[in-house]
């Protein structure tokens, strides 16, 4: 089946740092990834759609500037987390689909902790 | 704007008994797809079921099955015979054209020996 992998699990960054979350389809092209933010406790927030070769398409009130978001190609995804604060620490989740639509494939997510 | 509202945020059952857990959604598309995920404490994301809104027919997955009205645009998954391994979060989400997918706040589900 399709298996994305998402790297790394566990990130520490000091604060003002910026730190890069990577995404990546291991066997099929993903047309299509997103990225998501969540809580402790809580649900999965989408904070952006990025399309391979194309800018990403921000949910509102999610600052582009700070989460930078790179789909260079059809299997790799990046989320970059620029000038880290500690409220930016999360566990942050990728998802891709393939073509042909709702294929849905979740990474195994990102616990960022910033210090 | 699409909406999804899981207004159960824990549940518990006795183990090889039913439980539903609700999801209502709003949408003002015709053409979309619904979902149920589990996250157990590993955080994985784990597909349990989809539906395709132009379908009728209720999907089933083994021990897990759904109830989808779509005039009433309720989407709730039963499950079966639970097991212990059955306790998790469960995320219903929906997706839509732009083939995004928003998820509901989550409901715990308990699964008590």
């Amino acid at each position: 089946g399709a298996v994305v992998s998402q790297h790394p699990s566990r990130v520490i960054c000091k604060s003002g740092t910026s730190v890069k979350i990577e995404c990546r389809s291991l066997d099929f092209q993903a047309t299509t990834m997103f990225w998501y933010r969540q809580f402790p406790k809580q649900s999965l927030m989408l904070m952006a759609t990025s399309n391979e070769g194309s800018k990403a398409t921000y949910e509102q009130g999610v600052e582009k500037d700070k989460f930078l978001i790179n789909h260079a190609s059809l299997t790799l995804s990046t989320l970059t987390v620029t000038s880290a604060h500690p409220e930016d620490s999360s566990f942050y989740i990728c998802s891709a689909i393939g073509p042909g639509g709702y294929g849905y494939t979740f990474g195994s997510g990102t616990r960022l902790t910033v210090v | 704007a699409q909406t999804v509202t899981q207004s159960q945020p824990e549940m518990s059952v006795q183990e090889a008994e039913t439980v539903t857990l609700s999801c209502t959604y709003d949408t003002s598309e015709n053409n979309y797809y619904l979902f149920w995920y589990k996250q157990p404490p590993s955080r994985q994301m784990i597909l349990v079921i989809r539906q395709e809104a132009y379908k009728q027919q209720n999907a089933t997955e083994n021990r897990f099955s759904v109830n989808f009205q779509k005039a009433a645009k309720s989407f709730s998954l039963k499950i079966s015979d639970s097991q212990l391994g059955d306790t998790a979060m469960y995320f219903c989400a929906l997706a839509g054209r732009n083939n995004d997918m928003r998820f509901g706040a989550g409901t715990r589900l308990t699964v008590k020996p």
